[in-house]
């Protein structure tokens, strides 16, 4: 079946460091990948996306890039800022008719001024 | 402007006394979740509707049970909650086709008293 592994957190950085969460997965066919965001009480954030392999999907100065020989999604930012702490979810869907998402445990980031 | 809305925000309800939580959406997409997050966990997928086609997951309880009238809404009813079920429960959309991101509610928080 599929599964998504994440870096278990929480991942702690000052602000300005440079941030990556990786992301590994296990899928039968070309799956497409997510990075959600999920601040505190809230619902998750459709962060950026890759549907095929050596895509990068970039948003708000968050990049990943959808590595088929490593099977890796891993998230960067050059610069974190304390707004972005929160929790990410790496997920892939296998693309089939109702496409389920697979998620990872989720790792808490979390950057202190 | 939000897209799919959930209402309550917050929900309380005593041991047993059933209880609907509700979802609607601006999207017209045509596939609709249920998730259930409990603290510091992945969602996990309750149910889907494709349409009017109702795809229940393998391990969701039978007191667990969804509605979806038309396009725009879905409903998720609890026939007899247990404090096991306190949780948040989010609600996401779909655009049926592949590749496509799942928009997420900023999710329900049911208390059991």
């Amino acid at each position: 079946g599929n599964s998504v592994t994440q870096m278990e957190g929480p991942v702690t950085l000052s602000e300005e460091a440079f941030l990556t969460i990786n992301c590994t997965y296990t899928a039968t066919g070309y799956p497409s990948l997510f990075w959600y965001v999920q601040y505190p009480g809230e619902g998750l954030q459709l962060l950026l996306k890759a549907t095929k392999a050596d895509d990068k999907g970039s948003n708000k100065g968050f990049e990943a890039t959808y590595r088929k020989e490593t099977t890796s999604f891993h998230l960067e930012k050059g610069s974190v800022q304390v707004s972005d702490s929160a929790v990410y979810f790496c997920a892939l869907s296998d693309n089939s008719g109702y496409s389920t998402l697979t998620f990872g445990k989720g790792t808490m980031l979390l950057v202190s001024p | 402007d939000a897209m799919v809305i959930q209402n309550p925000r917050y929900q309380v309800t005593q041991f047993g006394k059933p209880v609907t939580l509700s979802c609607s959406q601006t999207l017209n997409h045509n596939v609709m979740y249920w998730y259930q997050q409990k603290s510091s966990q992945a969602p996990k997928l309750l149910f889907h509707y494709y349409d009017k086609d109702f795809n229940n997951e393998a391990d969701t309880p039978d007191n667990f049970q969804s509605r979806r009238p038309n396009t725009s809404f879905c409903f998720l009813d609890i026939r007899s909650p247990g404090l096991g079920d306190a949780a948040m429960y989010l609600c996401a959309t779909m655009r049926g086709a592949s590749n496509q991101p799942q928009h997420f509610g900023d999710g329900t928080r049911l208390s059991i008293l």
